[in-house]
């Protein structure tokens, strides 16, 4: 069964603190990773795009990684700033089926 | 960028009534829209999949004749709640498939909350 799981499902820091969220999966056959924000009462909007062939990739102070061997992905952010709180979504696509499986979320909260 | 638009952005209801929630890709052309519902501190979860042209996919679980799906161009999907409940109170969300940085992406609309009292 395809699945997508992150943890930690909470996590509180304090402001200007590294973290880091991780997401393991086992959908195959894979076609990409990606990493979502998603801010209380709105849509996700996405962070990072990896396929196959990608290891890393940052966007500004968010920086993810994939082990395709593995099967696992995580988000490291660095400097955290109060708007960084938000759930941390992380979805994998599924190339055979053209289907998408969502993880369920890591809550981040960033404390003053 | 590509955008994505629902509307509205909220909406409180009576019970037995029906609700119509539209999505818009404002840039692009989308011949896939996604339905999603997600409650409070879950992640989303799919309920169809509109497809431009033809009937729309419906997730296992989820009742075709109470959620009603129009994929009526290549820009708009909407969504009919149709005698709503207090039980079908939720955040509605919608997506549709878009390039971005030659990779297919998910472009997520801002969300409706529905309220059924």
């Amino acid at each position: 069964k395809n699945q997508v799981e992150q943890s930690p499902q909470s996590l509180i820091i304090l402001e200007g603190k590294n973290c880091t969220l991780q997401c393991n999966y086992t959908v195959s056959p894979f076609s990409n990773l990606r990493w979502y924000k998603q801010d209380t009462g709105r849509g996700p909007v996405s962070l990072t795009i990896m396929t196959f062939s990608e290891n890393t990739k940052s966007n500004r102070r968010y920086t993810a990684t994939l082990d395709a061997d593995t099967k696992q992905s995580s988000l490291h952010i660095t400097a955290s700033q109060l708007s960084d709180s938000a759930s941390y979504i992380c979805v994998v696509s599924e190339s055979s089926a053209s289907k998408i499986i969502f993880g369920s979320g890591t809550r981040l909260s960033i404390r003053p | 960028g590509a955008v994505v638009s629902q509307h509205p952005s909220w909406v409180i209801c009576k019970s037995g009534t029906s609700v119509k929630i539209e999505c818009r890709s404002l840039d692009f052309q989308a011949t896939t829209m996604f339905w999603y519902r997600q409650f409070p501190k879950q992640s989303l979860m799919l309920m169809a999949t509109s497809n431009e042209g033809s009937k729309a996919t419906y997730e296992q679980g989820v009742e075709k004749d109470k959620f009603l799906i129009n994929h009526a161009s290549l820009t708009l999907s909407t969504l009919t709640v149709t005698s709503a409940h207090p039980e079908d109170s939720s955040f509605y969300i919608c997506s549709a498939p878009g390039q971005k940085l030659k990779q297919e992406t998910q472009y997520f609309g801002p969300g409706t909350r529905l309220l059924v009292l």
